[in-house]
């Protein structure tokens, strides 16, 4: 079956501009996860999504990052006003929704704010 | 707040080796350990995921053992391939977000 896809790949934006992010789950996936990679670091954790449940936005690093998943299923993050320190690999995930279900990632979007 | 250390961060062996991973974590109350590999430029694909109440899992050549007392994971990985050059990352939930190691960067040369 289908994997947990994302869009674009690769974007590349110039500073101030905004940004949209785009994750598909696995179907009938309840949980998801936004992370977020840059160079030589390790996952930072974005927000997360469980259901019709308030999402757990504790990881967002400021108010310019947003994000809603809609219907249950497709997730948008979105950047406003991108700084350079925004450039990284934004990673998808989503997971039957139980604490002992495997995560399954997304490709990523590397994201480049010049 | 749990804290997750892979060691070491980068190795390099010739192929046929037998290897060993390590990740540590801080606290022992946890559901699962998760160890997961990324290639370059690509998301992490799964490879074992050890329940709180198992002591190892195995999948081919893998092999992940969990002592959840001392705070400890391995993946042992048998006799390594140039193929399994990647970045291994480990991840421990103790709540439903879980906590990432750095990784330990691999490559195994012919």
């Amino acid at each position: 079956g289908a994997g947990v896809s994302q869009s674009p790949s690769n974007k590349v934006t110039e500073k101030g501009k905004d940004v949209e992010l785009r994750c598909d789950p696995i179907s009938g996936h309840t949980a998801l996860y936004w992370y977020r990679q840059s160079l030589g670091q390790g996952l930072e954790f974005l927000i997360y999504f469980q259901g019709n449940s308030a999402p757990d936005k504790s990881g967002l690093p400021s108010d310019r990052f947003s994000a809603e998943r809609t219907g249950g299923s497709v997730s948008t993050l979105t950047i406003q006003r991108t700084q350079q320190e925004d450039s990284a690999v934004y990673l998808c995930a989503s997971s039957a929704g139980g604490l002992t279900d495997t995560q399954y990632f997304g490709p990523g979007t590397r994201l480049t704010v010049l | 707040k749990q804290e997750v250390t892979q060691i070491p961060a980068a190795l390099s062996v010739p192929e046929g080796e037998n290897l060993v991973l390590n990740c540590s974590f801080t606290d022992s109350a946890i559901y699962n350990l998760q160890w997961f590999r990324q290639d370059p430029g690509k998301g992490l694909t799964s490879l074992l995921l050890i329940q709180s109440s198992q002591r190892e899992q195995t999948s081919g050549r893998l092999n992940a053992s969990l002592d959840k007392s001392s705070g400890r994971s391995t993946l042992y990985i048998a006799a390594s391939q140039p193929g399994d050059s990647a970045t291994y990352l480990c991840a421990v939930r103790g709540s439903y977000i879980p906590t990432f190691g750095r990784g330990t960067s691999l490559i195994v040369h012919p």
